[in-house]
């Protein structure tokens, strides 16, 4: 049970360049999300999902899309890359049973240096 | 919007001795409560989750209570060993697709 993957681990971008980080769960989650962590911010929302067909928009949307074409996987594009994309990047998921969600569980993350 | 803050942001303690650490949140309309650890460069890892409708929650020397109605969660951590020193972070889900993170507080046990 391999829980939330993400590749890569680690990228270098041009600014300008576009890159898709990629990440993808086996558990059926029906929850998924991207988080940026930034030192001094903590970790904010980019684009979540509830399901396979949608998605929306968190906190800090701008230059990033996603899909999500199957419960599986959740990839982010960053669509021209920028400095001020230079973050580490987290993907999550989690599930609801009954009146309960039962917490995330968070990959082991993507450190993108945009130069 | 949801508002979470850690008390204290750093904390130096010798091994052996208890550590307490504080979260509170301004909105007391919340699904759950998770702790998480980070190591440095690392991912997040769970801790404890803490559903709305509960005190607290136990895991090994680890204990989590549950405030809704003042705001507040605090973690405790039984007689610290060196190997828990990492940044704890508490998160709020105010639903099923967004956590609200705190800043944070980094652990630093003294062999």
């Amino acid at each position: 049970n391999a829980g939330v993957t993400q590749t890569p681990k680690f990228q270098v971008l041009k600014t300008g360049q576009s890159m898709t980080l990629q990440c993808a769960q086996d558990m059926n989650h029906e929850y998924m999300s991207w988080y940026r962590q930034d030192p001094g911010m903590g970790l904010r929302l980019i684009h979540y999902s509830v399901g396979a067909g949608i998605t929306d928009q968190g906190e800090v949307p701008n230059g990033y899309n996603v899909s999500r074409s199957t419960t599986e996987d959740f990839p982010l594009r960053l669509l021209s890359a920028a400095p001020s994309q230079t973050s580490v990047y987290f993907c999550a998921s989690s599930y609801r049973a009954g009146p309960f969600n039962y917490g995330y569980t968070f990959g082991s993350g993507t450190r993108l240096t945009v130069v | 919007k949801q508002e979470v803050t850690q008390i204290p942001a750093a904390l130096s303690v010798p091994e052996g001795e208890n550590l307490v650490l504080n979260c509170s949140f301004t909105d007391s309309a919340i699904y759950n409560l998770q702790w998480f650890r980070q190591d440095p460069g690392k991912g997040l890892t769970s801790l404890l989750l803490i559903q709305s409708s509960q005190r607290e929650q136990t895991s090994g020397r680890l204990n989590a209570s549950l405030d809704k109605s003042s705001g507040r969660s605090t973690l405790y951590i039984a007689a610290s060993q060196p190997g828990d020193s990492a940044t704890y972070l508490c998160a709020v889900a105010s639903n099923d697709y967004k956590l609200s993170f705190g800043a944070g507080t980094t652990v630093t046990v003294r062999a």
